[in-house]
């Protein structure tokens, strides 16, 4: 079965600094991988998908994510964050065809940007 | 606005009780998933139904069903309600189901068992 880890649960960040939110996932096999986020009293949304192809991913709000399949590792990158930004955001796996399709979603990493 | 709705938006009740959570997916969309998340256990996926019909099963408990309507809503029965079952309750479609399809995801209904 996959796994997925967020590393960090929390990454604090100063308005328009760099952020990375980390994520390693466990598979034996192929896998998709994907970014949710979820901002207050809201359902998650899809930020962007690892489906296959290039392995550096670009997403909405500017955010992109790069595929490491040696480190197995998805980790996600804003050059610039702003408040807005301010949300939790899941990281997911779903095995490739052939397996099951079910994402398994991380523990969450809440990103808090700072004025 | 994902287009999938959930209603309602918070229900409170008491342990040993039974409630339905509703679903409507997003026009088109032939798939309904069911999570709940909570602070302890993380997102946990519940159940999946294609077209009417249960195509996957996660960790959800006895307690708990889920059936899907022919107009393609949704809705989880939880019963004998203990303490624990306090948490959001997702509903997330797609158009179909496979691993590659986008999962569009409800506002939550967020339960509270006193």
């Amino acid at each position: 079965a996959q796994s997925v880890t967020q590393l960090d649960s929390q990454v604090p960040v100063f308005e328009e600094a760099p952020v990375e939110l980390r994520c390693n996932y466990s598979s034996s096999v192929s896998v998709y991988l994907f970014w949710y986020v979820q901002y207050p009293n809201q359902g998650l949304q899809l930020l962007l998908k690892y489906l296959s192809g290039s392995t550096l991913v670009k997403g909405i709000n500017g955010f992109e994510a790069e595929f490491n399949k040696s480190q197995t590792s998805f980790h996600l990158r804003k050059p610039s964050v702003h408040i807005s930004d301010t949300a939790e955001y899941f990281c997911a796996v779903s095995l490739a065809p052939g397996g099951s399709y079910i994402p398994t979603f991380g523990r969450g990493t809440s990103l808090i940007v700072h004025p | 606005d994902s287009g999938v709705t959930q209603t309602p938006k918070h229900l409170i009740t008491a342990t040993g009780q039974r409630v339905t959570l509703r679903c409507s997916p997003r026009s088109g969309d032939l798939s309904v998933y069911w999570y709940q998340q909570s602070l302890d256990q993380g997102l946990q996926f519940l159940i999946q139904y294609y077209n009417g019909e249960e195509r996957a099963k996660g960790n959800i408990l006895e307690r708990f069903s889920a059936q899907q309507f022919p107009d393609l809503h949704s809705e989880l029965n939880l019963s004998s309600l203990e303490l624990g079952d306090s948490a959001l309750y997702f509903c997330a479609s797609s158009v179909v189901g496979g691993s590659i399809n986008e999962q569009f995801f409800g506002p939550g209904t967020r339960l509270t068992v006193l």
